[in-house]
């Protein structure tokens, strides 16, 4: 099955700093990777997800970047704010298998006023 | 968005007894559902896919007849932890998508269930 890892584990940035989480994957047969924001007790919340026939994708602060290639994908956010502090997840998956995640082990992120 | 309904969001049972925990799809058909297992300050942990009208598919580890899942309609998928122990305490998550096929659309997550069994 697919292994996804991601790093750091934890994260700390001044408020205004930039922060980068990387995720690497092992099925070459994955096309779609989501990132996903969880606060303490609730649920994943979608943030920016990116398929395998672009290599980008940008939403205002956020962004996102895949390598088909070397098989990872990374999570950029700018000009971070104290309410981006949560655990961020990267997952990926295949489109034969619905949106079966295999998630990365997750990233605290800090965001120090 | 579509919304993802868990139901209970806690739940307290003692040792050796079971539980049944609801995932519903509001507002759109879900023919497929997915039951995640979270353990404190760590990752989702895909348990199985939950197929309408099918039997389950397990992720290698995970015990289907500890782990008892039902799709019996489009819009409703049940796990049930049997014989519930100590171990089996966890924050329980489910997911549905809106689409199939290709290039899927975004996955919504219930809000999860925290089970814990003393």
């Amino acid at each position: 099955g697919e292994n996804v890892e991601q790093h750091p584990s934890t994260l700390s940035v001044q408020e205004g700093d930039s922060a980068v989480i990387k995720c690497t994957y092992s099925d070459s047969a994955s096309n779609y990777f989501p990132w996903y924001k969880q606060e303490l007790g609730k649920r994943p919340q979608l943030i920016i997800d990116i398929r395998s026939n672009v290599g980008e994708k940008k939403d205002q602060r956020i962004a996102v970047t895949l390598n088909k290639t070397a098989k990872h994908f990374s999570l950029h956010i700018t000009e971070t704010q104290p309410e981006d502090s949560a655990v961020y997840f990267c997952a990926a998956s295949t489109s034969y298998n619905f949106n079966k995640f295999y998630f990365g082990s997750g990233t605290k992120l800090n965001v120090k006023p | 968005g579509a919304v993802v309904s868990q139901h209970p969001s806690r739940v307290i049972c003692k040792s050796g007894t079971s539980v049944k925990i609801e995932c519903r799809s509001l507002d759109f058909q879900a023919t497929t559902m997915f039951w995640y297992r979270q353990f404190p300050k760590q990752s989702l942990m895909l348990m199985a896919t939950s197929n309408e009208g099918s039997k389950a598919t397990y992720e290698q580890g995970v015990e289907k007849d500890k782990f008892l899942i039902n799709h019996a309609s489009l819009t409703l998928s049940t796990l049930t932890v049997t014989s519930a122990h100590p171990e089996d305490s966890s924050f329980y998550i489910c997911s549905a998508t809106t689409g199939q096929g290709a290039w899927n659309t975004e996955a919504f997550f219930g809000q999860g269930t925290r089970l814990t069994v003393v």
